[in-house]
């Protein structure tokens, strides 16, 4: 199947800062990609929808000043948290079809911990 | 009420036994149904992906969909302890790249040696 990659794997932070998180597929072309966030033992939540070339489309409730996203290329989005504070702590898991099927492949996540 | 509703366990059963992890709907215009494999800390696995209502098998695994009691199934024969995970349905609408896949909560799910 299809590989998708995230970096980092996990991140600490303190309170105020941002961070970066990268989403790539390895070897396909993705010209959309999800973003969904997961807390414990809770369901994958779709955050945002993120168009290779255009405007990401946010799910309601989601700030998308805070959850910036940019989709610069068919393989690679990145979604940066803003000014993270401690409830932004979550698992971030991204997502991409293939354009032959519509699987959709998993990245491994990024477990984000704001102090 | 909830679109997908999943029992988050944790589900407990001995080697070798066959397990049955359920989730209910409520969004008839769901067609398409799938089952993820989610290790601690990793990223969901596609196990099983059903159009509308019957069953698919694959292995130990088959999937069975009623969509007319909105009722869908994972059975997992001959349990192993690597098949403890949470396990987590998922469904949507449409399968392209524009439309949503609605997740369960997780069963989380312990095969006991």
């Amino acid at each position: 199947g299809a590989v998708v990659s995230q970096h980092p794997s996990w991140v600490i932070c303190k309170s105020g800062t941002s961070v970066k998180i990268e989403c790539r597929s390895l070897d396909f072309q993705a010209t959309t990609m999800f973003w969904y966030r997961q807390f414990p033992k809770q369901s994958l939540m779709l955050m945002a929808t993120s168009n290779e070339g255009s405007k990401a489309t946010y799910e309601q409730g989601v700030e998308k000043d805070k959850f910036l996203i940019n989709h610069a290329s068919l393989t690679l989005s990145t979604l940066t948290v803003t000014s993270a504070h401690p409830e932004d702590s979550s698992f971030y898991i991204c997502s991409a079809p293939t354009s032959g099927s519509n699987e959709q492949f998993f990245g491994p996540g990024t477990r984000l911990t704001v102090l | 009420q909830k679109e997908v509703e999943q029992d988050p366990g944790p589900l407990s059963v001995p080697e070798g036994a066959i397990v049955s992890l359920n989730c209910t709907y409520s969004n008839s215009a769901f067609q398409y149904f799938m089952w993820y494999r989610q290790y601690s800390r990793k990223g969901p696995e596609l196990l099983m992906y059903t159009y509308s209502s019957g069953n698919k098998e694959d292995g130990r695994f088959t999937a069975q969909v009623d969509k007319s009691s909105k009722y869908i199934s994972l059975f997992i024969r001959d349990s192993q302890p690597s098949d403890s995970a949470t396990y987590l349905c998922a469904m949507s609408a449409l399968m392209n790249r524009d439309d949503k896949i609605i997740f369960g909560k997780g069963t989380r799910l312990h095969i006991l040696p």
